[in-house]
């Protein structure tokens, strides 16, 4: 079970628009800077935000990342059904010395 | 253009040992800020971490997993090295090689920014 806990899944229609949160502690998410992957399906994880809020370079602004106290959350605007994946915060965590997953979100474009 | 590809067996045999290569370009095994950690998902599970090692050799491992874990680097091959001892079918999963960055500013940064296409590791008798 994931210390970083996130929704197992949500949907949305096309053009709309979908945050998903990711609920951590002081130890992780209140400490330490969090980013986000993409992960399309059979496909390896792809980094999305990093720096709680940075796109790297390719990633369209559409997808944008924020972080409050303990926890963070990814927004994605105007959906595309090529948007349908797997979603995971990670962060690094003081107590386990290293960086940690939450447990992932299946988002689906209806 | 940084690339990083992961091999080694699909199958193994419970309780032995599972040994992946990670052959990396595009960047210096020695960059202090720069690392190499291996990362695993069960099928239809969640991302986990396993091990790191940095351009000053420093490493670290999950706690979890630590007895059983070793990574070495041979710079110059661009090559990273993971052990594993006495796999069990828990173990079964695909196994990632990323690239890590750290940095620190008002928080630590540490983020995986370019991944492998990952390998497929079966525990089975």
């Amino acid at each position: 079970q994931s210390v970083l806990t996130q929704p197992p899944s949500t949907s949305a229609a096309p053009g709309q628009r979908v945050i998903i949160s990711c609920s951590g502690g002081h130890s992780n998410i209140r400490s330490n800077a969090v980013s986000w992957y993409q992960q399309l399906p059979e496909t390896a994880p792809k980094l999305l935000i990093y720096h709680n809020n940075q796109r790297p370079s390719g990633v369209p602004d559409r997808f944008s990342g924020s972080k409050s106290g303990t926890s963070a959350s990814l927004a994605i605007s105007g959906l595309q059904s090529d948007d349908e994946a797997d979603y995971y915060c990670a962060t690094w965590d003081d107590s386990l010395n290293g960086p940690m997953f939450g447990g992932g979100t299946k988002l689906t474009v209806l | 253009q940084v690339t990083l590809k992961e091999s080694g067996p699909v199958l193994v045999r419970p309780a032995e040992t599972l040994t992946l290569t990670c052959t990396v370009s595009g960047f210096s095994l020695t960059n202090g800020r720069l690392g190499v950690g291996w990362f695993r998902q069960p099928p239809g599970k969640a991302l986990e971490w396993l091990v790191h090692i940095f351009g000053n050799d420093a490493t670290s491992e999950n706690p979890s997993l630590r007895s059983r874990l070793t990574i070495s680097k041979d710079t110059s091959k661009s090559q990273v090295v993971l052990t594993m001892t006495n796999l069990d079918h828990t173990d079964t999963g695909t196994y990632y090689c990323v690239r890590v960055r750290e940095e620190w500013d008002d928080q630590y940064y540490y983020f995986m920014d370019v991944w492998g296409r990952g390998t497929t590791v079966t525990v089975s008798s």
